[in-house]
């Protein structure tokens, strides 16, 4: 079993509509919990980050951590084209960053 | 403006002569790594350096070499590549604040290296 479970999709939604992605993981002793997006050509941006288990809101970007299931999940609300990039979960524990493989999200208008 | 700047971003180049990766940051941040991306694999550390003159193996280290003897620098060096090092390589760093979660600060990236060994 991976550590880190993300269904690389695609996922295609229209523009306005609500997206749910999914990380699942296994070691429980990871501590910190991040959502990097990333656009085509370029390097991995840091979008939320989270610690404990909950909701975390930015925007239309809501990050949630349910440590007893070892699910995280991203949200976000009103889906803009420019919101059309890969996401990827990453989960840490001391100096190990493990990433999900990504999942590839396209948002039309 | 604050940055992690990879050279070249794309390469060419044929099995067995020997090339480098060079990184920068103008953060002065201590920790600094290199990933491989590949389709269906995700992202994986090559190295990663918590400091100068400190490095270590990260999860796929063979064939690659790292250096930090500067802490704004950090090339990445394969002595001797082959077609299955044709990858997206990204660098990337974080400051590693003392105290609680000291490990934990978000990574910046640059904007990756496209390698292709034929």
């Amino acid at each position: 079993q991976k550590e880190v479970e993300q269904d690389p999709g695609p996922l295609s939604v229209p523009e306005g509509a609500i997206v749910s992605l999914n990380c699942t993981y296994s070691n429980s002793a990871f501590q910190y919990f991040m959502w990097y997006r990333q656009y085509s050509r370029k390097g991995p941006e840091l979008l939320m980050y989270t610690y404990s288990s909950g909701n975390k809101e930015d925007g239309r970007f809501t990050a949630q951590v349910d440590k007893s299931s070892k699910y995280i999940s991203l949200f976000i609300r009103d889906s803009q084209p420019s919101d059309s990039a890969t996401y990827l979960c990453a989960m840490s524990v001391r100096t190990a960053l493990i990433f999900g493989k990504g999942t590839t999200l396209s948002v039309s208008s | 403006e604050a940055q992690v700047t990879q050279n070249p971003r794309y390469l060419i180049t044929v099995t067995g002569k020997k090339l480098t990766v060079t990184c920068s940051q103008n953060m002065n941040h201590e920790y600094m790594s290199w990933y491989r991306q590949d389709p269906g694999l995700g992202l994986r550390q090559i190295y990663y350096s918590m400091n100068v003159e400190v490095t270590d193996k990260g999860d796929v280290p063979e064939g690659y070499k790292v250096s930090r003897k500067e802490k704004r620098n950090f090339p990445l060096i394969l002595e001797s590549p082959s077609p299955n090092q044709t990858s997206l390589y990204f660098c990337a760093s974080r400051p590693l604040a003392p105290g609680p979660g000291s490990y934990n600060s978000p990574l910046h990236f640059g904007n990756g290296t496209r390698l292709t060994v034929t």
